[in-house]
């Protein structure tokens, strides 16, 4: 059965420094998510992307956040300079145009020290 | 704005015994509502889905929910419990088919033997 894959699973960083998140939707999927969970917390959708562009977006997603699908089968999500507040688990999802559901990968818990 | 609420952050049950958690939800239009399921160190796998049809909703592993507009609620229940099912269960909401989804809290269940 097709998965969502992430890369890595963990990641460690040093405040200030750039990250990059990389997912591989489901291949035939067309619309792309990212959630993210800091720990405690609720899952909270960050930004959803679709033909090339964002098509929605939350709060959390402001200018240190980008995302792009730089060659058709990765999609990935960029934080510029990653702040301590950033440590959490973050999740891609995608889903085909044909149904609802929104196919999660297994995360990238991020460590921001 | 959608909200949800799961009442029970942990529930615990013996094995054998019926699975109940809770989910409430506050929406402005018509929602989709889904269950996930996560179990250690991987995704968020889809349980079940309400959009729109029939009103009590059958999906894996023998779980079911019954969406009650009258009571703005969508409780995940399964008649028997198995160890198998000690994981963290989110109850989402999307305003429409594909939109963003807003999660609760999640409610981490215990199976005891």
């Amino acid at each position: 059965e097709p998965e969502v894959t992430q890369t890595p699973s963990h990641q460690v960083t040093q405040m200030g420094q750039e990250v990059i998140l990389r997912c591989v939707p489901i291949s035939n999927h067309l619309y792309f998510y990212w959630y993210r969970q800091i720990l405690g917390q609720k899952v909270e959708f960050l930004v959803s992307f679709y033909n090339n562009e964002i098509s929605e977006k939350s709060e959390i997603f402001d200018d240190q956040f980008s995302v792009e699908r730089p060659d058709g089968s990765n999609f990935t999500l960029k934080i510029r300079s990653t702040k301590l507040e950033d440590s959490a688990m973050y999740f891609c999802a995608s889903r085909s145009g044909l149904q609802e559901t929104q196919y999660f990968g297994p995360g990238t818990r991020l460590l921001v020290l | 704005a959608q909200s949800v609420t799961q009442l029970g952050s942990h529930v615990s049950v013996s094995e054998g015994a019926l699975v109940l958690l809770r989910c409430n939800y506050s929406s402005s239009v018509p929602p989709y509502l889904f269950w996930y399921v996560q179990y250690p160190n991987q995704g968020l796998q889809l349980l079940l889905k309400y959009t729109s049809a029939a009103t009590l909703v059958k999906g894996i592993n023998g779980f079911e929910a019954e969406f009650k507009k009258s009571e703005t609620s969508f409780h995940l229940t399964k008649p028997s419990a198995h160890m198998s099912d000690a994981a963290e269960y989110f109850c989402a909401v999307s305003d429409n088919a594909g939109n963003m989804l807003t999660f609760g809290g999640g409610t981490r269940l215990m199976v005891k033997p």
